[in-house]
């Protein structure tokens, strides 16, 4: 069963903490995403990555930063965590296709509490 | 840049047709997507459905698509509490994928 896999359920960490959220794909897929989720706002892209240290800026990057080093593993990471920075964030993936948009596989989120 | 909107409540009884609508701004989106997220996961591939389709029918699921009025349903038959989850509405341009719009949502409720 393909899937994609978030390192935490939950976390709980305190104002200006440095947080570490992993994501790893085990279906070779070239596309990688993290978005956050907020009720009545829907996903909002972060952050997105196609190749092994590639990275391009979602729709709301600020106080974010990512990392890929390898092709399955896509990390986000909060330099200096802040309350508003409370949310469900989600990593997903999907192959590169030139044929067709296979659409996207989510992994089961990350309900980050900053306090 | 592209907009795609949801209500963002549904309540039918069970058994009933659910029907979840959702219209986008941007007439060259080539793929059209919906998710269904449960309590506590992630987001799932439910349906897709093609610009040049006018509706998709699998199971249950009828996906119905108006390109004049860039209006995507989703409909459900025979609504159990099973469905009941937060059906995402999504378009994508090309297939680079990197610029899927999602919706913020629509919470679908059913009574049992």
């Amino acid at each position: 069963d393909v899937k994609v896999t978030q390192s935490s359920r939950y976390l709980v960490k305190r104002t200006g903490e440095k947080v570490f959220l992993e994501c790893v794909q085990d279906m070779d897929h070239e596309n990688m995403f993290w978005y956050r989720q907020d009720p009545g706002l829907g996903l909002r892209l972060i952050y997105f990555s196609y190749d092994v240290k590639m990275k391009e800026k979602g729709d709301i990057p600020e106080g974010y930063s990512v990392s890929r080093e390898k092709k399955e593993r896509f990390s986000l990471i909060l330099e200096s965590a802040s309350t508003n920075q409370t949310s469900m964030y989600l990593c997903a993936s999907s192959p590169l296709s030139r044929d067709f948009n296979y659409g996207y596989t989510f992994g089961s989120g990350t309900r980050l509490t900053v306090v | 840049g592209e907009d795609v909107e949801q209500s963002l409540f549904l309540s039918v009884r069970e058994g009933d047709s659910s029907v979840i609508n959702c219209t986008y701004t941007d007439s060259s989106s080539t793929y059209l997507y919906w998710y269904k997220q449960e309590p506590g996961a992630g987001l799932q591939l439910l349906t897709y459905i093609f610009s040049n389709m006018d509706m998709k029918q699998d199971q249950r699921l009828t996906v119905l698509l108006n390109k004049k009025d860039k209006h995507l349903s989703l409909r459900i038959a025979d609504t159990q509490t099973g469905d009941s989850a937060i059906y995402f509405c999504a378009v994508a341009p090309n297939t680079g994928g990197f610029k899927t719009i999602f919706g913020a949502g629509t919470r679908l409720f059913v009574k049992a």
